[in-house]
């Protein structure tokens, strides 16, 4: 158990919904990372955050975004949903200075099926 | 441009023997960190190990043993006398302190036959 949670564990929706994943990060880290883990784009970056700033932007769509709220958990949004969605997003942590060369510990996943 | 190589995309060994896992990468960059991940079937990410460019020693822990060499742009992982458990995606990615984010090579998947 690497100390980070991710909610909800499955996330089964429709094509244009909206949905909202969330993540603790370990006690004590401040930066929060999400991936995106699909079988046609493997593992990417999509954006950090860094006690509650804006720190990194990967490859994220216009559709996503994300926050880091003052208690440091991480929401991140995605919208008006397409079936190219569908994936196992990933949140992580870690506690240095926040940059990518940090360790990062990765939460288990939420698992979104976009129907 | 930052990128990491696992060349092996599927891997096959019966218990109890050993296996190499090939990560080779490229980056002009001369501080960077290497890191292996492993995703077993029930989904999450677990760190193995992160190294950094300056230190080119060796690691062992356990079963577990990595092989960084920096004149052929590499960092193996092999497992001696794999287990069933061993069975899992591996990951190996690398980061740069110019960069901002960590990449990712494709995984390769082990299967560790009883």
């Amino acid at each position: 158990d690497s100390g980070v949670t991710q909610t909800p564990k499955h996330l089964i929706t429709a094509t244009g919904q909206r949905v909202t994943l969330r993540c603790s990060p370990r006690s004590g880290d401040l930066s929060v990372y999400w991936y995106q883990q699909s079988l046609d784009q493997g593992l990417q970056f999509l954006i950090q955050y860094y006690n509650g700033e804006e720190r990194a932007k990967g490859n994220i769509l216009e559709r996503f975004s994300a926050q880091q709220f003052p208690d440091l958990h991480s929401e991140l949004n995605l919208s008006s949903l397409e079936l190219g969605d569908s994936a196992l997003y990933f949140c992580a942590s870690s506690s240095l200075a926040g940059a990518s060369t940090d360790t990062q510990y990765f939460g288990p996943g939420t698992r979104l099926t976009v129907l | 441009a930052q990128k990491v190589t696992q060349a092996q995309t599927e891997i096959s060994v019966v218990e109890k023997e050993d296996v190499t896992l090939d990560c080779v990468y490229e980056t002009r960059d001369t501080t960077y960190y290497l890191f292996w991940y492993k995703q077993p079937p029930s989904g999450e990410l677990v760190f193995l190990i992160r190294r950094n460019s300056f230190d080119e020693q060796n690691e062992i822990s356990g079963r577990y043993s990595w092989n960084f060499q920096k004149s052929t742009s590499s960092f193996n992982f092999t497992i001696t006398a794999s287990q069933v458990v061993d069975s899992a995606v591996y990951f190996c990615a690398l980061s740069e302190g110019a960069r901002d984010d960590m990449r990712f090579g494709a995984g390769t998947r082990l299967t560790v036959k009883p």
